[in-house]
């Protein structure tokens, strides 16, 4: 099974709403991502779980609040966003080779629209 | 940071035509290298990698990728392009010393029929 999912496919929210969205993988990866993509664009690095704890935070605004609750799972949660973050997330997650990482599969991703 | 470059921003080919998509990175040392395919309206797929070995490598709906160390680059091919080729193509590197992946800029495939 290589299969990343995410849900909710499809988001709307006000700008003083809370949301979350979520990730799951059952492929045993230990490196989890998140990814922001706007259209015909390439995947932007948000953040990236090492063995449960946050390695890497690309500069995010902190209206984006990773977290990882154990190995299977990913959550993002947002709070206060702007009308510019309105993009496709994806979540992603990879094994470790000990030389780099390896393949990264990629969920469907959350479409989430900003009013 | 590293960068990953694709030249190519948008290519427009007729079914059966041969392609090529380019990608140079900037990197010096061991590298991961990966291209992957976005349909329109799905998730990112592997078509193919690299990590070692045969610098010439197969990916699946016969695409093929040829690493060439001394020109730092990566580029996609495939002999005859069907419409359902019609994507978005995006290079990815990964380093050996981290798991961050650095995506080129991505280039857009049209196939005529």
């Amino acid at each position: 099974d290589t299969e990343v999912t995410q849900t909710p496919k499809h988001l709307v929210m006000g700008m003083t709403n809370k949301k979350s969205l979520k990730c799951e993988q059952h492929m045993g990866h230990r490196a989890m991502y998140w990814y922001k993509q706007k259209a015909k664009k390439p995947p932007e690095l948000m953040f990236v779980y090492s063995y449960e704890k946050l390695s890497i935070n690309e500069s995010v605004p902190s209206r984006f609040s990773p977290e990882c609750p154990n190995s299977s799972l990913l959550n993002l949660h947002l709070h206060a966003l702007q009308p510019e973050d309105s993009a496709l997330y994806l979540c992603a997650s990879s094994y470790f080779t000990g030389a780099g990482t390896d393949t990264q599969y990629f969920g469907p991703g959350t479409r989430l629209t900003v009013l | 940071a590293q960068s990953v470059s694709q030249h190519n921003h948008h290519v427009i080919l007729s079914e059966a035509a041969s392609l090529e998509l380019g990608c140079n990175y900037s990197y010096g040392g061991t590298v991961n290298l990966f291209w992957y395919v976005q349909y329109p309206g799905q998730h990112l797929q592997l078509l193919l990698k690299y990590f070692s070995g045969d610098p010439l490598v197969k990916g699946i709906k016969g695409f093929e990728a040829e690493f060439i160390k001394s020109k730092f680059s990566f580029n996609l091919r495939k002999p005859s392009v069907q419409w359902s080729d019609t994507a978005e193509y995006f290079c990815a590197v990964n380093t050996n010393t981290g798991n961050q992946f650095y995506f080129g800029t991505g280039t857009s495939l049209t196939v005529i029929p």
